[in-house]
Protein backbone atom coordinates (compact mmCIF):
# COMPACT_ATOMS: atom_id res chain seq x y z
CA UNK A 1 0.00 0.00 0.00
CA UNK A 2 2.20 3.26 -0.86
CA UNK A 3 -0.91 5.73 -0.65
CA UNK A 4 -1.22 9.06 0.76
CA UNK A 5 -4.97 9.48 1.45
CA UNK A 6 -6.25 13.07 1.62
CA UNK A 7 -10.01 14.52 2.53
CA UNK A 8 -12.14 15.84 1.85
CA UNK A 9 -11.12 16.36 -1.76
CA UNK A 10 -13.15 19.76 -1.82
CA UNK A 11 -14.19 22.20 0.45
CA UNK A 12 -15.59 25.18 0.50
CA UNK A 13 -15.80 27.62 3.82
CA UNK A 14 -16.61 31.13 4.61
CA UNK A 15 -14.01 33.04 6.13
CA UNK A 16 -15.86 32.89 9.96
CA UNK A 17 -16.01 28.88 9.79
CA UNK A 18 -13.59 25.98 11.37
CA UNK A 19 -12.60 23.10 9.61
CA UNK A 20 -10.03 20.27 9.24
CA UNK A 21 -8.22 18.92 6.83
CA UNK A 22 -7.59 14.40 7.26
CA UNK A 23 -4.21 12.87 5.79
CA UNK A 24 -3.42 9.40 6.54
CA UNK A 25 -1.05 6.62 5.48
CA UNK A 26 -0.03 3.42 6.49
CA UNK A 27 3.28 3.00 4.67
CA UNK A 28 4.63 3.36 8.81
CA UNK A 29 6.40 6.65 7.28
CA UNK A 30 7.49 9.08 10.07
CA UNK A 31 7.57 12.27 8.86
CA UNK A 32 4.84 13.86 6.99
CA UNK A 33 4.38 17.44 5.45
CA UNK A 34 1.57 19.95 4.40
CA UNK A 35 2.45 21.77 1.01
CA UNK A 36 0.00 24.89 -0.34
CA UNK A 37 -0.16 25.37 -4.12
CA UNK A 38 -1.74 27.83 -5.93
CA UNK A 39 -3.06 27.79 -8.97
CA UNK A 40 -0.35 27.49 -11.55
CA UNK A 41 2.02 27.96 -8.86
CA UNK A 42 4.05 25.18 -7.57
CA UNK A 43 3.90 23.64 -4.30
CA UNK A 44 5.50 25.39 -1.67
CA UNK A 45 6.29 24.00 2.43
CA UNK A 46 4.48 24.90 4.89
CA UNK A 47 4.89 22.14 7.61
CA UNK A 48 6.88 19.36 8.47
CA UNK A 49 6.52 16.19 11.37
CA UNK A 50 9.38 14.06 12.16
CA UNK A 51 8.17 11.72 14.64
CA UNK A 52 5.15 12.93 15.49
CA UNK A 53 6.78 16.59 16.27
CA UNK A 54 6.62 19.81 14.52
CA UNK A 55 10.06 20.23 12.84
CA UNK A 56 9.49 23.02 10.69
CA UNK A 57 6.96 25.98 10.35
CA UNK A 58 8.01 27.64 7.08
CA UNK A 59 6.61 31.06 8.82
CA UNK A 60 3.07 30.29 8.41
CA UNK A 61 0.19 32.32 9.63
CA UNK A 62 -1.49 30.88 13.02
CA UNK A 63 -5.01 30.66 11.29
CA UNK A 64 -3.48 27.42 9.97
CA UNK A 65 -2.84 24.62 12.75
CA UNK A 66 -1.40 21.36 12.16
CA UNK A 67 -1.71 18.19 14.06
CA UNK A 68 -0.30 15.34 14.11
CA UNK A 69 -1.99 12.58 16.32
CA UNK A 70 0.05 9.60 15.07
CA UNK A 71 2.42 8.34 12.97
CA UNK A 72 -0.13 7.76 10.58
CA UNK A 73 -2.22 10.35 10.72
CA UNK A 74 -1.91 14.46 9.73
CA UNK A 75 -4.11 17.17 10.10
CA UNK A 76 -4.38 20.54 9.16
CA UNK A 77 -7.27 22.63 11.52
CA UNK A 78 -8.22 25.93 9.55
CA UNK A 79 -9.84 28.89 11.30
CA UNK A 80 -10.81 32.25 9.99
CA UNK A 81 -9.26 31.77 6.22
CA UNK A 82 -9.08 34.58 4.24
CA UNK A 83 -9.94 34.49 0.53
CA UNK A 84 -6.35 34.35 -0.58
CA UNK A 85 -5.79 31.21 1.20
CA UNK A 86 -7.56 28.89 -1.95
CA UNK A 87 -5.39 26.33 -3.16
CA UNK A 88 -4.80 22.76 -3.54
CA UNK A 89 -3.24 21.46 0.02
CA UNK A 90 -1.38 18.79 -0.25
CA UNK A 91 -0.21 16.45 2.21
CA UNK A 92 3.38 14.27 1.81
CA UNK A 93 4.79 11.33 3.41
CA UNK A 94 8.36 10.13 3.58
CA UNK A 95 10.20 6.89 4.95
CA UNK A 96 12.69 9.58 7.56
CA UNK A 97 12.49 12.76 7.98
CA UNK A 98 14.53 14.69 5.41
CA UNK A 99 15.48 13.11 2.59
CA UNK A 100 19.46 12.19 2.92
CA UNK A 101 18.84 8.11 2.89
CA UNK A 102 19.60 6.04 -0.34
CA UNK A 103 16.46 6.31 -2.43
CA UNK A 104 14.15 8.30 0.06
CA UNK A 105 11.60 10.51 -1.79
CA UNK A 106 8.09 12.13 -0.84
CA UNK A 107 4.51 10.03 -1.66
CA UNK A 108 2.17 12.85 -2.39
CA UNK A 109 -2.10 12.78 -2.07
CA UNK A 110 -4.10 13.89 -4.52
CA UNK A 111 -5.11 16.92 -2.34
CA UNK A 112 -7.93 18.93 -0.87
CA UNK A 113 -9.01 21.53 -3.22
CA UNK A 114 -9.83 23.97 -0.63
CA UNK A 115 -12.12 27.27 -1.61
CA UNK A 116 -12.55 30.25 0.60
CA UNK A 117 -15.55 32.66 0.48
CA UNK B 1 19.37 30.43 -0.79
CA UNK B 2 18.26 27.48 -3.10
CA UNK B 3 16.76 28.08 -6.15
CA UNK B 4 15.16 26.36 -8.79
CA UNK B 5 14.32 27.93 -12.34
CA UNK B 6 12.27 25.74 -15.15
CA UNK B 7 12.38 28.28 -17.95
CA UNK B 8 9.84 26.49 -20.04
CA UNK B 9 6.39 27.85 -19.29
CA UNK B 10 4.22 25.13 -21.21
CA UNK B 11 5.48 23.04 -24.26
CA UNK B 12 3.56 21.61 -27.13
CA UNK B 13 4.33 18.87 -29.30
CA UNK B 14 2.52 16.46 -31.08
CA UNK B 15 2.83 12.64 -30.01
CA UNK B 16 5.60 10.59 -31.12
CA UNK B 17 7.71 13.75 -31.06
CA UNK B 18 11.07 13.97 -28.15
CA UNK B 19 10.84 16.89 -25.46
CA UNK B 20 13.22 17.98 -23.01
CA UNK B 21 12.46 19.76 -19.89
CA UNK B 22 14.77 22.21 -18.80
CA UNK B 23 15.71 22.91 -15.49
CA UNK B 24 18.95 24.79 -13.84
CA UNK B 25 19.29 25.02 -9.60
CA UNK B 26 21.17 27.25 -7.70
CA UNK B 27 22.20 26.04 -4.26
CA UNK B 28 25.54 26.66 -1.73
CA UNK B 29 25.41 22.82 -0.33
CA UNK B 30 28.04 20.75 -2.00
CA UNK B 31 25.14 17.73 -0.79
CA UNK B 32 22.23 18.06 -2.19
CA UNK B 33 19.40 16.17 -3.93
CA UNK B 34 17.43 16.71 -7.34
CA UNK B 35 13.83 15.35 -8.51
CA UNK B 36 11.59 15.10 -10.73
CA UNK B 37 7.06 14.92 -9.94
CA UNK B 38 4.70 14.38 -12.58
CA UNK B 39 1.46 16.56 -11.88
CA UNK B 40 -1.37 15.25 -13.91
CA UNK B 41 -4.69 16.71 -13.82
CA UNK B 42 -5.90 14.61 -10.75
CA UNK B 43 -3.12 16.90 -8.58
CA UNK B 44 -1.14 13.96 -6.98
CA UNK B 45 2.59 14.79 -7.53
CA UNK B 46 3.86 11.73 -9.05
CA UNK B 47 7.89 11.06 -8.33
CA UNK B 48 9.83 10.32 -11.30
CA UNK B 49 13.28 10.57 -10.42
CA UNK B 50 15.87 11.59 -7.73
CA UNK B 51 19.57 12.36 -8.29
CA UNK B 52 22.43 12.59 -5.67
CA UNK B 53 24.82 15.45 -6.40
CA UNK B 54 27.70 13.29 -5.85
CA UNK B 55 26.23 11.09 -8.31
CA UNK B 56 26.76 12.37 -12.25
CA UNK B 57 25.32 9.24 -14.27
CA UNK B 58 23.17 9.75 -16.34
CA UNK B 59 19.59 7.24 -15.95
CA UNK B 60 17.59 5.77 -18.63
CA UNK B 61 14.03 4.43 -17.63
CA UNK B 62 12.43 3.45 -20.42
CA UNK B 63 10.98 6.77 -22.90
CA UNK B 64 12.61 8.85 -19.67
CA UNK B 65 15.79 9.81 -19.36
CA UNK B 66 17.62 12.48 -17.41
CA UNK B 67 20.86 14.32 -17.51
CA UNK B 68 22.43 15.55 -14.68
CA UNK B 69 25.28 18.03 -14.96
CA UNK B 70 27.42 20.21 -12.16
CA UNK B 71 29.28 21.88 -14.71
CA UNK B 72 26.19 23.82 -15.56
CA UNK B 73 23.64 23.16 -12.66
CA UNK B 74 21.24 21.85 -14.80
CA UNK B 75 19.23 18.50 -14.61
CA UNK B 76 17.08 18.33 -17.81
CA UNK B 77 14.43 15.36 -18.39
CA UNK B 78 14.08 14.12 -22.05
CA UNK B 79 10.65 12.01 -23.17
CA UNK B 80 11.47 9.83 -26.14
CA UNK B 81 8.29 9.65 -28.44
CA UNK B 82 5.59 11.29 -26.11
CA UNK B 83 2.43 10.11 -25.52
CA UNK B 84 -0.69 11.67 -24.76
CA UNK B 85 -0.93 10.09 -21.34
CA UNK B 86 2.54 11.78 -20.68
CA UNK B 87 0.19 15.66 -20.50
CA UNK B 88 0.83 16.83 -17.37
CA UNK B 89 2.53 19.89 -15.13
CA UNK B 90 6.88 18.29 -14.72
CA UNK B 91 8.39 19.95 -11.67
CA UNK B 92 11.98 20.12 -10.90
CA UNK B 93 13.03 20.21 -7.05
CA UNK B 94 15.56 20.41 -4.92
CA UNK B 95 16.64 19.61 -0.81
CA UNK B 96 19.66 20.59 0.61
CA UNK B 97 21.87 19.22 3.62
CA UNK B 98 20.99 22.73 4.90
CA UNK B 99 17.95 21.74 5.35
CA UNK B 100 18.22 18.25 7.05
CA UNK B 101 16.95 17.70 3.30
CA UNK B 102 12.81 18.01 4.68
CA UNK B 103 12.86 21.13 2.61
CA UNK B 104 11.77 20.30 -1.21
CA UNK B 105 11.67 23.93 -2.99
CA UNK B 106 10.03 23.22 -6.37
CA UNK B 107 10.89 25.15 -9.89
CA UNK B 108 7.62 27.07 -11.29
CA UNK B 109 6.65 24.15 -13.31
CA UNK B 110 6.91 22.95 -17.09
CA UNK B 111 3.29 22.40 -18.42
CA UNK B 112 3.57 19.60 -21.39
CA UNK B 113 0.75 19.28 -23.82
CA UNK B 114 0.70 16.44 -26.21
CA UNK B 115 -1.39 16.20 -28.83
CA UNK B 116 -2.74 12.93 -30.62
Amino acid sequence: DTEVTQTPKHLVMGMTNKKSLKCEQHMGHRAMYWYKQKAKKPPELMFVYSYEKLSINESVPSRFSPECPNSSLLNLHLHALQPEDSALYLCASSQRPGQGRKNEKLFFGSGTQLSVL
Amino acid sequence: AQKVTQAQTEISVVEKEDVTLDCVYETRDTTYYLFWYKQPPSGELVFLIRRNSFDEQNEISGRYSWNFQKSTSSFNFTITASQVVDSAVYFCALSEAATGFQKLVFGTGTRLLVSP
